[in-house]
């Protein structure tokens, strides 16, 4: 099956420093990939929805400037946390859409921000 | 937005048992899908139901789709320990830009 890898796996950093997330998708071309943010014990919530070759579309609430994501290419979509505080510490996961329907999940990356 | 609510929230089991968990969402779909996720880990598709279906079934997994009471079953039959998990059931309104919502999951442990 498709196989979507996400790195790094985990990440601890300071407040105030920028943390890039990367999700490539290794045996199929994505089209589009989507970001999410997961709090202990509870649902996924859409970010954004990343888009290659375009610009991203953000969920509502979800800050353009405090996460940027690129997707320059069809199997690499990146999200970066800027000036990372406390509050942004969670887990975040990328997933990427095969056929049309089905979506496979990287494996997730949690961010703690000192 | 929350689209697809489970019930229960948790459901303890013993192993060789059968796990029953449900799911009601609230607008038209095109397809629902259940996931299941490992604590820390992403999540792994589990199957896919179009609106068209009522029934599925992949080895130990069967389920059921009413869409006129806009719910959903995921059944997983003898179940084992290492069925321990988080499953969420998604739906998706399908369109060219279409997404999956998420529900809140359900958290599933099978005793040995």
């Amino acid at each position: 099956g498709a196989v979507v890898s996400q790195h790094p796996s985990w990440v601890i950093c300071k407040s105030g420093t920028s943390v890039k997330i990367e999700c490539r998708s290794l045996d199929f071309q994505a089209t589009t990939m989507f970001w999410y943010r997961q709090f202990p014990k509870q649902s996924l919530m859409l970010m954004a929805t990343s888009n290659e070759g375009s610009k991203a579309t953000y969920e509502q609430g979800v800050e353009k400037d405090k996460f940027l994501i690129n997707h320059a290419s069809l199997t690499l979509s990146t999200l970066t946390v800027t000036s990372a505080h406390p509050e942004d510490s969670s887990f975040y996961i990328c997933s990427a859409r095969y056929l049309w329907e089905k979506l496979f999940f990287g494996s997730g990356t949690q961010l703690s921000v000192l | 937005s929350q689209q697809g609510e489970e019930d229960p929230q948790a459901l303890s089991i013993q192993e060789g048992e059968n796990a029953t968990m449900n799911c009601s969402y609230k607008t038209s779909i095109n397809n629902l899908q259940w996931y299941r996720q490992n604590s820390g880990r992403g999540l792994v598709h589990l199957i896919l139901i179009r609106s068209n279906e009522r029934e599925k079934h992949s080895g130990r997994l069967r389920v059921t789709l009413d869409t006129s009471k806009k719910s959903s079953s995921l059944l997983i039959t003898a179940s084992r320990a290492a069925d321990t998990a988080s499953y969420f059931c998604a739906t998706d309104e399908g369109g060219a830009n279409s997404k999956l919502t998420f529900g809140k999951g359900i958290t599933l442990s099978v005793r040995p």
